[in-house]
């Protein structure tokens, strides 16, 4: 399986701040690499898919880069509804497998 | 509006059976993979499986396989998630998902989910 490795695996940030969210598998998966927001007791939430695309509707201070093993998720001028743990994804190769999660917490 | 309905919370014994639902409204339910991903408490998320709902055809992640099973019903537009036999382990926050693909983008990925159905097994 490959396996995907997030850090850091939690943060803690005040409103208004610039934070980013590594994401490295463990071989090379082109740009098939998706991120996903996750709020306690809500349905997942996808905000970028193939590496850099954002979602339809994602507020555009989420950005999102990468190819290859390494990727990141940039948040610009963090909000108060952007608390929440963060999913990377990778759907290259079956079984698709999840980072552990980095949950963004308010300073 | 794109939406997949779960069906609610249970609450089983080891050994019994139990099947969750994940009702598709909004699109054509036949061309677009589900997929099922576990969250056991206080954990991250897994990826179970996906089916195709066009022919049934299947993928098991091997954490999974020979465990659950994977069906639908094109004329309900639902997929379902089955347990032959639960196990305490088996407690968690189930997911369904819908695969979305691009002959531009590198996918699938996952838009949208379900709202969850939490599974509680205890004797």
């Amino acid at each position: 399986d490959i396996q995907m490795t997030q850090s850091p695996s939690s943060l803690s940030a005040s409103v208004g701040d610039r934070v980013t969210i590594t994401c490295r598998a463990s071989q090379s998966i082109s740009t098939y690499l998706n991120w996903y927001q996750h709020k306690p007791g809500e349905a997942p939430k996808v905000l970028v898919y193939s590496a850099s695309s954002l979602q339809s509707g994602v507020p555009t201070r989420f950005s999102a880069s990468g190819s290859g093993t390494d990727f990141s998720l940039t948040i610009s001028g963090l909000q108060p509804e952007d608390f929440a743990i963060y999913y990377c994804q990778q759907s290259y190769k079956t079984p698709q497998t999840f980072g552990q999660g980095t949950k963004v917490e308010i300073k | 509006e794109v939406q997949l309905v779960q069906s609610g919370a249970e609450v089983k014994k080891p050994g019994e059976f139990l099947r969750i639902s994940c009702k598709g409204s909004g699109y054509r339910f036949t061309s677009h993979w589900i997929s099922w991903v576990r969250q056991m408490p206080g954990k991250g998320l897994e990826w179970m499986g996906n089916i195709d709902p066009s022919d049934s055809y299947t993928n098991y992640s091997p954490s999974f396989q020979g465990h659950v099973s994977f069906s639908v019903d094109k004329s309900l537009s639902t997929a379902y998630l089955q347990w032959g036999g639960l196990k305490a382990s088996d407690t968690a926050i189930y997911y369904c998902a819908r695969g979305i693909t691009s002959m531009y983008s590198s996918g699938p990925w996952f838009d949208p989910w379900g709202q969850g159905t939490l599974v509680t097994v205890s004797s």
